[in-house]
């Protein structure tokens, strides 16, 4: 069965500096991999999805993420944080050989940004 | 384009009191996903439409819970006998196909209190 890590609760960072989320998955072979934000009252919003090919996947808001194979890790990283980055992260893995596609979430990392 | 609707946005009821939860997905999207998600956790996969009918089911709790899809369109989520364990932010997601990695658009949910 598929399993998703997010080792940190709770992040905090000034706004500007660098940030890296880290997530870890469990999986017998190659998964397609997310990232959804959350913010409070909102549905969830994919930044990003690694399937295939390059490892490194760009996404919105200035959002990127590595898959490491060797290591079963897919952080998240943005360069300058923004206030309006404060949310909810949640990386999920999504099966490759069932159809359906159904979604494994870790529990996620809140964000803080501090001004 | 409207995204993915579900209503009603809150739900507080009695325990013991039955419940109906609507997804109205994305026009065209044939796949349809319902998770869970508990205060502090990540989202938990309930079940999956592709189509009318239901492909996966085996992340409903018990069989308290129900989910149906009719038209291939709305869905709607039953919880029979509600129990104070139920309640959660119900979330709706759509896809336009089933096939892995297809990106699942998400609704705002449903919270449900029971009290």
């Amino acid at each position: 069965a598929q399993s998703v890590t997010q080792p940190d609760i709770h992040i905090t960072v000034s706004e500007g500096a660098s940030l890296e989320l880290r997530c870890n998955y469990s999986y017998g072979a190659t998964p397609y991999l997310f990232w959804y934000v959350q913010s409070p009252g909102q549905g969830l919003q994919l930044l990003l999805k690694y399937f295939s090919g390059d490892t490194l996947v760009q996404g919105i808001k200035g959002f990127e993420a590595e898959f490491k194979r060797s290591q079963s890790s897919f952080n998240l990283r943005k360069p300058s944080v923004h206030w309006s980055d404060a949310a909810e992260y949640f990386c999920a893995v999504g099966a490759v050989e069932t159809s359906g596609s159904r979604l494994t979430f870790g529990e996620g990392t809140q964000l803080t940004v501090n001004p | 384009g409207a995204g993915v609707s579900q209503t009603p946005s809150n739900k507080v009821t009695e325990k013991g009191k039955y419940v109906e939860l609507r997804c109205d997905p994305i026009s065209g999207h044939t796949a349809l996903y319902w998770y869970r998600q508990s205060l502090g956790q990540g989202p938990e996969f309930l079940i999956y439409f592709q189509g009318t009918g239901a492909a996966d089911d085996s992340g409903l709790p018990n069989d308290r819970f129900f989910a149906v899809r009719p038209e291939g369109s709305v869905s709607t989520l039953k919880i029979q006998r509600t129990e104070r364990g139920d309640s959660a932010v119900y979330l709706c997601a759509s896809s336009l196909m089933s096939t892995g990695g297809n990106e699942q658009y998400f609704g705002p949910g449903t919270r449900l209190t029971v009290t």
